[in-house]
C-alpha cells in the first residue's frame, strides 16, 4: 500500500528564516510526486510535479527536490503570505491513477 | 477563466437526508475525482471517473454515489447510509498526458455539516 508521511506536522518560522519540509514515501513504482499549498477553507493549489530522483523545481521562494525515498520543499527567506498547509502526494505507476496524500505540514511565518 | 467550480460552499444536512454536491469543470479534463478531507487526515479518495458514463470506487466509497453523464460534470451524492458525513469535500480533475493522468487541479471545496 502506498504511504506518504510528512514532517513536521507544524512549523513556525520568523520572516526570512529559511527551512525545509519533508515528505517521505513508499510506493510501488513512482509515477509522480506532487506538492500542493492549501489555505484554510480552500482547495489545494498545485505547486510542483517531480518525476524522477534528482529532479528539482523552483517557484519564487519555493524549491522542491526528490530522492528515491523522500522529497523536500525548501522555503527560502519566507514571507507571511507563505503561511499555509503544504501537502505532498504520490501517484503510482500501477493502479487507478489516484493520488495518495500525506497529512500536510502547517507552516506559519511570523512577521 | 478555466477552472473547477464546486457548489454550494456550505451545506447542512439533517439526519437521514441525501444531499448532492455539484462539481463542474471547463478545463476539458478527462479524469475527475472526489476526495474527502478530515482534520488530521490526508485527503481520501471517494470516487473517480476517467470517461463519461464510467466511474470507479475509491478507498471510502461506502455511503456515496456519483454519476458522470457529461464530461464537464461529476456530482457526488452523500446518502443517509454514510455514517459520518461531516467533512470538507473536494472535487478535482486532471488532464491526460499521453497515457497517464497527471497533476490534479482542485475546486474550492464544499463543507458539509450534519445537523
Amino acid at each position: 500500500e502506498d504511504q506518504v508521511t510528512q514532517s513536521p506536522e507544524a512549523l513556525r518560522l520568523q520572516e526570512g528564516e529559511s527551512s525545509s519540509l519533508n515528505c517521505s514515501y513508499t510506493v510501488s513504482g513512482l509515477r509522480g510526486l506532487f506538492w500542493y499549498r492549501q489555505d484554510p477553507g480552500k482547495g489545494p493549489e498545485f505547486l510542483f510535479t517531480l518525476y524522477s530522483a534528482g529532479e528539482e523545481k523552483e517557484k519564487e521562494r519555493l524549491k522542491a527536490t526528490l530522492t528515491k525515498k523522500e522529497s523536500f520543499l525548501h522555503i527560502t527567506a519566507p514571507k507571511p503570505e507563505d503561511s499555509a498547509t503544504y501537502l505532498c502526494a504520490v501517484q503510482a505507476n500501477f493502479g487507478n491513477e489516484k493520488l495518495t496524500f500525506g497529512t500536510g505540514t502547517r507552516l506559519t511565518i511570523i512577521p | 477563466d478555466g477552472g473547477i467550480t464546486q457548489s454550494p460552499k456550505y451545506l447542512f444536512r439533517k439526519e437521514g437526508q441525501n444531499v448532492t454536491l455539484s462539481c463542474e469543470q471547463n478545463l476539458n479534463h478527462d479524469a475527475m475525482y472526489w476526495y474527502r478531507q478530515d482534520p488530521g487526515q490526508g485527503l481520501r479518495l471517494i470516487y473517480y471517473s476517467q470517461i463519461v458514463n464510467d466511474f470507479q470506487k475509491g478507498d471510502i466509497a461506502e455511503g456515496y454515489s456519483v454519476s458522470r453523464e457529461k464530461k464537464e460534470s461529476f456530482p457526488l451524492t452523500v446518502t443517509s447510509a454514510q455514517k459520518n458525513p461531516t467533512a470538507f469535500y473536494l472535487c478535482a480533475s486532471s488532464p491526460l498526458d499521453g497515457t497517464a493522468y497527471t497533476e490534479a487541479f482542485f475546486g474550492q471545496g464544499t463543507r458539509l455539516t450534519v445537523v
